[in-house]
């Protein structure tokens, strides 16, 4: 079985400028989530799609932040325009279900200079 | 403020010695606890998941849970340098399909 893929690995981008994500999620796994970690902080939860729905976008840090998932299948995390303080690394997970663990992807180390 | 805590270490032992890593949780209604071990610069990887009190055990981890006390532990039996790594208790805050939480994760680093 085909893990969580996520793309690119890393990104160095300019302050003002626009970076998309891509997660393709395990098969079959209709939750979908959108994780980031800062240097030196726990990993926080960003948005959580269920199929191609956005379930849950409370940690969505403002509205330069863009998620899609259309037709359920692979999903998308824009930022636009990036500011320094969005560099971390950005997991994916999927799941198939509640009570489940996540798998996570190996996530794109998003730089802003 | 739903929290998970975790010490952040680093935590060392000796080779062959038994890892204690320990995780506490603030919202009494969490149902599933996670564990997962990441390794420098790779993504985090599910080992160990426990719903129910007392101790789940799976080769060398022992998860323990105690939600009267509100707290989660791993046991490492037999602690190898290649278990060295970070690991991180996740927990799920009701009510209903909520996204895990995750400690700030404890550093492991078991000595040869």
């Amino acid at each position: 079985e085909a893990g969580v893929t996520q793309f690119p690995s890393h990104s160095v981008i300019e302050k003002g400028q626009t970076v998309t994500l891509r997660c393709d999620p395990i098969s079959g796994h209709d939750n979908l989530y959108w994780y980031r970690r800062v240097m030196g902080k726990e990993i926080k939860f960003l948005l959580h799609f269920v199929k191609e729905s956005k379930q849950d976008e409370s940690g969505m840090p403002n509205n330069r932040f863009l998620a899609e998932r259309t037709g359920g299948t692979y999903s998308t995390l824009k930022v636009q325009p990036a500011e320094l303080e969005d560099s971390g690394v950005y997991f994916c997970a999927s799941s198939p279900g509640l009570d489940y663990g996540y798998t996570f992807g190996s996530g794109t180390r998003l730089t802003v200079v | 403020q739903k929290e998970v805590e975790q010490n952040s270490g680093p935590l060392s032992v000796p080779e062959g010695a038994i890892a204690s890593l320990n995780c506490t949780y603030s919202d009494r209604g969490s149902q599933s606890f996670f564990w997962y071990r990441q390794y420098s610069g790779k993504s985090p990887e599910l080992i160990m998941s426990i719903y129910s009190n007392g101790d789940k055990e799976d080769g060398r981890f022992t998860a323990q849970l105690n939600k009267a006390s509100q707290y989660v532990s791993l046991l490492i039996r037999d602690s190898q340098p290649s278990d060295s790594a970070t690991y991180l208790c996740a927990v799920n805050i009701p009510p209903g399909n909520t996204p895990l939480v995750f400690g700030k994760g404890t550093r492991l680093s078991v000595i040869a």
